[in-house]
């Protein structure tokens, strides 16, 4: 059964802290690894898909790094603002499949 | 910007009802997806659609769940006698011209089964 961890499951951080977290999925027959942000009563939003080992993607302060040969992601948060509070979750599309498998997120709240 | 639409946003029913949830997926895509997250669990992935049939589906996907793509726009989820425990948002996604590309959420019907 393929399975897709996040860590840590919430976590608080103070206004301006640098933050990171981390995804883990199967290492086998990868294709690609999603992450996206989730705020309460919106839909969940795109931020990268990678495809590559060793990619690393940026948008503005958020950025995300692949290993694909671990089976890891991080997500990392520079100089975090009360904004980027959401849940952030990364979904892998099974190789061979039309299906996704979702982690259980992150669910990060700035304190101001 | 094209965004995916869901109706209704909520939708409450008696077990064993039938109820449609209603998508209209991004104009040019071709891959299209419902997914559902019953109240403090994981997302769960339902089905897959392309090509006018489904491409995959998950063992929660039985034979009281169809999906539809009736008139070229419209992507619907029938849940034909539902259960207490299909109780949970339900969100419909679609994506561009090849599985794994970015995919675009709505915003999700919160269905309650009484």
């Amino acid at each position: 059964i393929l399975n897709v961890e996040q860590s840590p499951q919430s976590l608080h951080v103070q206004e301006g802290d640098s933050t990171n977290f981390t995804c883990s999925f199967p290492s086998s027959n990868f294709y690609a690894l999603h992450w996206y942000r989730w705020e309460t009563a919106k839909s969940p939003e795109a931020l990268f898909v990678m495809t590559l080992n060793g990619d690393e993607k940026k948008k503005g302060r958020i950025s995300a790094t692949l290993n694909t040969k671990e089976g890891y992601s991080y997500l990392y948060i520079k100089g975090s603002q009360p904004e980027d509070s959401a849940t952030y979750l990364c979904a892998f599309p099974a190789s061979g499949t039309y299906k996704y498998i979702f982690g259980t997120g992150t669910r990060l709240k700035v304190l101001a | 910007e094209p965004e995916v639409t869901q109706t209704p946003s909520h939708q409450v029913t008696q077990m064993g009802q039938e109820v449609i949830l209603r998508c209209v997926p991004i104009s040019n895509h071709l891959y299209f997806y419902w997914y559902r997250q019953i109240l403090g669990q994981k997302v769960e992935f339902l089905v897959s659609f392309y090509n006018n049939e489904i491409s995959e589906k998950s063992e929660i996907f039985d034979d009281q769940f169809s999906v539809e793509r009736p008139d070229g726009s419209n992507f619907t989820l029938k849940i034909r006698s539902t259960k207490l425990e299909d109780s949970a948002m339900y969100f419909c996604a679609s994506n561009g011209e090849r599985h794994g590309e970015t995919q675009y959420f709505g915003p999700g019907t919160r269905l309650l089964v009484l």
